[in-house]
């Protein structure tokens, strides 16, 4: 079965400071996606940034850029310049061919002045 | 843009009590999902569908069940609620692998 590990439960930065979001996952299907979303307290889940297994080149979004390693099987979520908004819940997920998206337990980023 | 709606934002039940949680989304989506989501767990997927009249038991289905008549609407049916389902209830479509997410029902069981 797949997995996906978000190992921290909780990161503070100050603003304008960057900060790296882990997320290591486990599958055994050559291909597959990887997603970052973003929860803030209003509840509502806003995709960030995708990352394809096959893709050579690291995703980027804006601010949001995705620190794809395969072998390592991570896929850690790197925020620029962060902002007081920027203070929320992160999911990772990640979508093979044998299973719907899964996501991992989520990190609660809060960003300080 | 998609727009993903569930009927209510907050919903409290007492137990034993049959609950449905609506959800609608606009944009000739095939799949359809509802997750639920508690601290520490994650989002832990339910049910989902691919078109309409079928659905596929996710992770934790056990107290859940589904309905999909209509392509734009998918239904989480809680048929006897208990208190270990309180939580925050999710909804989402997706034509491919991106999920559009509506904005929750936090729905306590009493």
């Amino acid at each position: 079965a797949q997995k996906i590990t978000q190992t921290q439960p909780g990161m503070f930065v100050q603003e304008k400071e960057a900060v790296t979001l882990d997320c290591t996952y486990d599958t055994s299907d050559p291909s597959y996606g990887l997603f970052w979303y973003k929860q803030p307290s209003s509840g509502e889940m806003i995709f960030l940034i995708y990352q394809g297994s096959y893709d050579q080149q690291n995703a980027t979004e804006g601010r949001y850029s995705l620190n794809f390693q395969k072998a390592r099987k991570s896929a850690n979520l790197v925020i620029s310049a962060s902002q007081l908004g920027d203070s929320a819940m992160y999911f990772c997920a990640m979508r093979d061919n044998n299973n719907d998206m899964r996501f991992g337990a989520g990190t609660r980023l809060t960003v300080k002045p | 843009d998609v727009k993903v709606t569930q009927s209510s934002r907050y919903l409290v039940k007492r137990t034993g009590e049959k609950v449905f949680l609506e959800c609608v989304q606009d944009m000739d989506h095939e799949n359809m999902f509802w997750y639920r989501q508690d601290p520490g767990l994650g989002l832990r997927l339910i049910y989902f569908s691919y078109d309409v009249k079928m659905k596929e038991k996710g992770d934790i289905p056990e107290g859940y069940s589904v309905s999909r008549e209509k392509k734009e609407r998918f239904s989480l049916i809680l048929e006897s609620a208990s208190t270990n389902q309180t939580s925050m209830y999710l909804c989402a479509s997706s034509p491919l692998a991106r999920k559009y997410f509506g904005p929750g029902t936090r729905l306590t069981v009493t």
